[in-house]
């Protein structure tokens, strides 16, 4: 069974503000992404990672970083909040064989105010 | 420019009855087909892929079908059921990327 997990579920924060995204893993696997979502629109993929110290930018231009210090852990942070960046935020993990499945977190919905 | 499409953004159907998902893409390097499903606050689940090399897969109630021709694939649930009501997203996985490019989903709702 796939255990992934993020952290918190819901955030309402004020502009300015500095947020990390919490998300871990406990399958051991090596590449871990972070998505973006809108409601009625696609996942759009931000950050990801192959591995320890590896991360990559993604499809979709984002003000976040992310850090892989750890195989389990891929947290993401805003350094400074703005409403834009209201969304839902996935975490997805996958062991890169085929047919490729990636596992999903329950997602952060963040609200910026 | 959006590779993967669904352009139905809803579909209502009768329980009992099928329910057919649709999707189209335009690169055709990809590689392996997947389709999500997702219930609110929750985070997509995995249904059923396809490898670019098949035209059909079956699993149990789903049936997945490539068209590589026509760049098409479709989702079929046979029969539907209540809990089968959720957004169900398409993705494809580009050769050789190790990533996923999603459709935009479309909300299924079955109806007792």
């Amino acid at each position: 069974e796939a255990d992934i997990y993020q952290t918190p579920r819901y955030l309402v924060i004020g502009t300015g503000k500095k947020i990390t995204l919490e998300c871990s893993q406990t399958m051991g696997h090596d590449k871990m992404y972070w998505y973006q979502q809108d409601p009625g629109m696609e996942l759009h993929l931000i950050h990801y990672s192959y591995g320890v110290n590896s991360t990559e930018k993604g499809d979709l231009s984002s003000e976040s970083t992310v850090s892989r210090i750890r195989t389990e852990h891929f947290p993401l942070t805003l350094e400074s909040a703005r409403p834009s960046h209201t969304s839902q935020y996935l975490c997805a993990s996958s062991d890169g064989m085929v047919p490729y499945e990636q596992y999903f977190g329950p997602g952060t919905r963040l609200t910026v105010t | 420019d959006q590779q993967v499409k669904q352009n139905s953004p809803s579909l209502s159907v009768q329980e009992g009855r099928i329910s057919i998902l649709n999707c189209d893409y335009t690169n055709s390097m990809f590689d392996y087909f997947l389709w999500y499903k997702k219930y609110p606050a929750e985070g997509p689940t995995f249904l059923i892929s396809i490898s670019s090399i098949k035209d059909k897969n079956e699993d149990g109630r789903f049936t997945v079908f490539l068209n590589k021709s026509a760049k098409h694939l479709s989702l079929h649930i046979v029969p539907s059921q209540p809990g089968d009501s959720a957004v169900y997203f398409c993705a494809a996985q580009l050769q050789g990327a190790q990533k996923l490019v999603f459709g935009q989903g479309t909300r299924l709702t079955i109806n007792p």
